[in-house]
């Protein structure tokens, strides 16, 4: 079975442009999230899909990143205009139960913003 | 603010002994708790999930909970090269399904052969 496809794997770009990571989840699962990992801050849920709904996005930096889920088999994490600070590697995940569940993590994203 | 706490490390064993991490947690009212493994460049990778306190064995791998205490632990026997990497605990607070999961920022483990 395919686990959770993102895609780029890698994207360097400059400071200033818009930046879209893609993610499909696993066939069936409802639930989608979005993670960043970095050194200094670790894994950070920064929104999570019921059903295509987003629950909860508190964990969103600023207005700069927003989130899009339009069908079952497919969501956006996009960033205008990106910064330096934004450097990360990127998680999707997903499952079928909720966050209280075990979550099945895509490859990644290793963004860099110069 | 909820806050899940792990030493960074590196812890290091030697290979064949039983590697202990652990893991505490701010949140008293957390209900699902979670240890996932990520080698260096990978994605994170599920060990082991516990709900109710005690242990919960796993092949090689023990998860213990203890909710009075607030702390839940990992323990790896026969520590083996290959299970050198960064474990990452997961507390979920949710009395439902939908309630925000909080990651530790991992204890760095080195197997030393």
């Amino acid at each position: 079975d395919a686990g959770v496809i993102q895609s780029p794997r890698h994207e360097v770009t400059e400071m200033g442009q818009e930046v879209t990571l893609r993610c499909k989840p696993i066939s069936g699962h409802d639930y989608l999230f979005w993670y960043r990992q970095t050194m200094m801050r670790g894994l950070e849920l920064l929104i999570y899909f019921n059903n295509n709904v987003p629950i909860d996005d508190s964990g969103m930096p600023e207005d700069r990143f927003s989130a899009k889920m339009p069908n079952a088999s497919f969501s956006t994490l996009k960033i205008q205009p990106s910064e330096p600070r934004d450097s990360a590697v990127y998680f999707c995940a997903s499952n079928s139960q909720g966050t209280n569940q075990p979550q099945h993590f895509g490859d990644g994203t290793r963004l860099s913003i110069l | 603010q909820k806050e899940v706490e792990q030493n960074s490390g590196p812890l290091s064993v030697p290979e064949g002994a039983i590697a202990s991490l652990n893991c505490t947690y701010s949140d008293r009212g957390s209900q699902s708790f979670f240890w996932y493994r990520q080698y260096s460049g990978k994605s994170p990778e599920l060990i082991m999930f516990i709900y109710s306190n005690g242990d919960k064995e796993d092949g090689r791998f023990t998860a213990q909970l203890n909710k009075a205490s607030q702390y839940v632990s990992l323990l790896i026997r026969d520590s083996q090269p290959s299970d050198s990497a960064t474990y990452l605990c997961a507390v979920n607070g949710a009395m439902n399904r939908d309630d925000k999961i909080i990651f530790g920022k991992g204890t760095r483990l080195h197997i030393l052969p």
